[in-house]
């Protein structure tokens, strides 16, 4: 069985300061982790994905997440907020076999201070 | 490069009309999702297809709900009957390859249905 928890639903931050979205997961499998971002009218796009390679990846726009097994964490990161990483942020988890399932979280909103 | 294109990007019926939504992959992509998305929620996922096969449908709900992918590239999605419910967004979305779930997703710009 798989699950994702977003254990924020809003975070909300000044331009300029760092950014942390919290994701745990679980997974009866090694789990394939994804973040994507979805900016009001426009379609969801991939922001990350941890595949069992490297444990920091390292996205576009200046995101990085950290895969924790022990701690069954795959938090999303950016140093330094811009007005237009305000968007929602979906976790996602999925199994590495023929038979994976495919989970989303319930999303976080994030909002941008100027 | 098209992306992934679905059309209508807005329907309304009554409740207990038939719908139908078309999802055109990227091309090669073997691997095509549909996807429900609640206001406020993430996707859930209704079906994979890998190629011709549906490899998971088991968040589908066979009652009212069916999906064909013939020949492998474009896909339809219907509804019959609709429910008040059903009201949602309905994503597709296509990835290279048939790993089984560790790739890239591109996803299209969604059908937004109201049922009234």
């Amino acid at each position: 069985a798989q699950s994702v928890t977003q254990l924020d639903s809003h975070v909300s931050v000044s331009e300029g300061t760092p950014v942390l979205l919290r994701c745990n997961y679980s997974s009866s499998y090694s789990p394939s982790l994804f973040w994507y971002v979805q900016h009001p009218n426009k379609g969801l796009q991939l922001l990350l994905k941890y595949t069992s390679a490297a444990t920091l990846v390292k996205g576009i726009n200046g995101f990085e997440a950290e895969f924790k097994k022990s701690e069954t964490s795959f938090h999303l990161t950016k140093p330094s907020a811009h007005m237009s990483d305000a968007a929602e942020y979906f976790c996602v988890v999925s199994a590495y076999s023929s038979a994976s399932k495919i989970i989303f979280g319930s999303g976080t909103r994030l909002s941008i201070r100027p | 490069e098209a992306g992934v294109v679905q059309s209508p990007r807005y329907k309304i019926i009554e409740k207990k009309q038939p719908v139908a939504f078309w999802c055109n992959p990227i091309s090669g992509h073997n691997t095509l999702y549909w996807y429900l998305q609640n206001l406020g929620q993430g996707p859930e996922l209704l079906i994979r297809y890998e190629n011709e096969e549906a490899v998971d449908d088991s968040q589908l709900p066979k009652d009212r709900f069916s999906a064909e992918r013939l020949k492998g590239v474009d896909s339809t999605l219907k509804i019959q009957p609709a429910e008040l419910g059903d009201s949602a967004v309905y994503l597709c979305a296509s990835s290279p390859g048939t790993s089984g779930g560790a790739n890239e997703q591109f996803f299209g710009p969604g059908t937004r249905l109201t049922v009234l």
